[in-house]
C-alpha cells in the first residue's frame, strides 16, 4: 500500500483554506486513516482519525472527508499556527504507512 | 498529564547495537498498543514496530525486521526497542507513540549511525 500526498507544497494566505490530499493504491478502511500535523523540531500531533473525527482539542476549522483511496484534510480559515508539514496515515493489523506529506507554507 | 520520555539514543557505528527505553506516564500504558516510529533528518515519517497491549502481538517493518526486538513491561509502563546490526540508513530521530491511532507522541531520540 502506498499513500501519496498532494500538493507537495501549499502557498497560503491566513484566512484562506487549505486542502490537502491523500491518495492510496488500494483501497483502504477508513475507520483507519489519519492525519497529523508536524511543526519544525516537534514531534507529530494527531489531528484527525478515522478518516473524519477530529482529536482532543482539535479546532473545528480541522476537517477530514474521504472513502476508498481518495482522503481530504481541509483547513478552513488558515491560522498562523496551522503552517506546518501535514502526514497521512493508514494502518492495519500489522503495519502502518505515512504518505510523503504536504507542507503548508505562508504565501 | 500524559508523558511518553524517550531514552538510549546517541551515535554507533555501522554493525553496533543500542537499546531505546521509554518511559510513559499520564495513561493506562497496559491497555494500549505501542509503537516505534522514525525520522530520518529532512524527511517523513516511517513506522518501526508495534506491539499489542499484552506483548502478544508484534509487527516490524520490513527494513528492521530481523533485527530490531520490541518489548514491553507493562508493570513499569515501559517500551523497549533493541536495535541490533545497525546501518547508516538507520539514522533518525526515533519516536516511542502510544495507540492505534497514535494519540500520543514521545518527543523523540536520535539515533545516529556513523563510522
Amino acid at each position: 500500500l502506498v499513500l501519496t500526498q498532494s500538493p507537495g507544497t501549499l502557498s497560503l494566505s491566513p484566512g484562506e483554506r487549505a486542502t490537502l490530499s491523500c491518495r492510496a493504491s488500494q483501497s483502504v478502511d477508513s475507520n483507519y486513516l489519519t492525519w497529523y500535523q508536524q511543526k519544525p523540531g516537534q514531534a507529530p500531533r494527531l489531528l484527525i482519525y478515522g478518516t473524519s473525527s477530529r482529536a482532543t482539542g482539535i479546532p473545528d476549522r480541522f476537517s477530514g472527508s474521504g472513502s476508498g483511496t481518495d482522503f481530504t484534510l481541509t483547513i478552513n480559515r488558515l491560522e498562523p499556527e496551522d503552517f506546518a508539514l501535514y502526514y497521512c496515515q493508514q494502518y492495519g493489523r500489522s503495519r502502518r504507512t505515512f504518505g510523503q506529506g504536504t507542507k503548508v507554507e505562508i504565501k | 498529564e500524559v508523558q511518553l520520555v524517550e531514552s538510549g539514543g546517541g551515535l554507533v557505528k555501522p554493525g553496533g547495537s543500542l537499546r531505546l527505553s521509554c518511559a510513559v506516564s499520564g495513561f493506562n500504558f497496559s491497555t494500549y498498543k505501542m509503537n516505534w516510529l522514525r525520522q530520518a533528518p529532512g524527511k517523513g515519517l516511517e513506522w518501526v514496530s508495534s506491539i499489542s497491549s499484552s506483548g502478544i502481538y508484534i509487527s516490524y517493518a520490513d527494513s528492521v525486521k530481523g533485527r530490531f526486538t520490541v518489548s514491553r513491561d507493562n508493570a513499569k509502563n515501559s517500551l523497549y526497542l533493541q536495535m541490533n546490526s545497525l546501518r547508516v540508513e538507520d539514522t533518525a530521530v526515533y519516536y516511542c507513540a502510544g495507540g492505534s491511532d497514535i494519540d500520543y507522541w514521545g518527543q523523540g531520540t536520535l539515533v545516529t549511525v556513523s563510522s
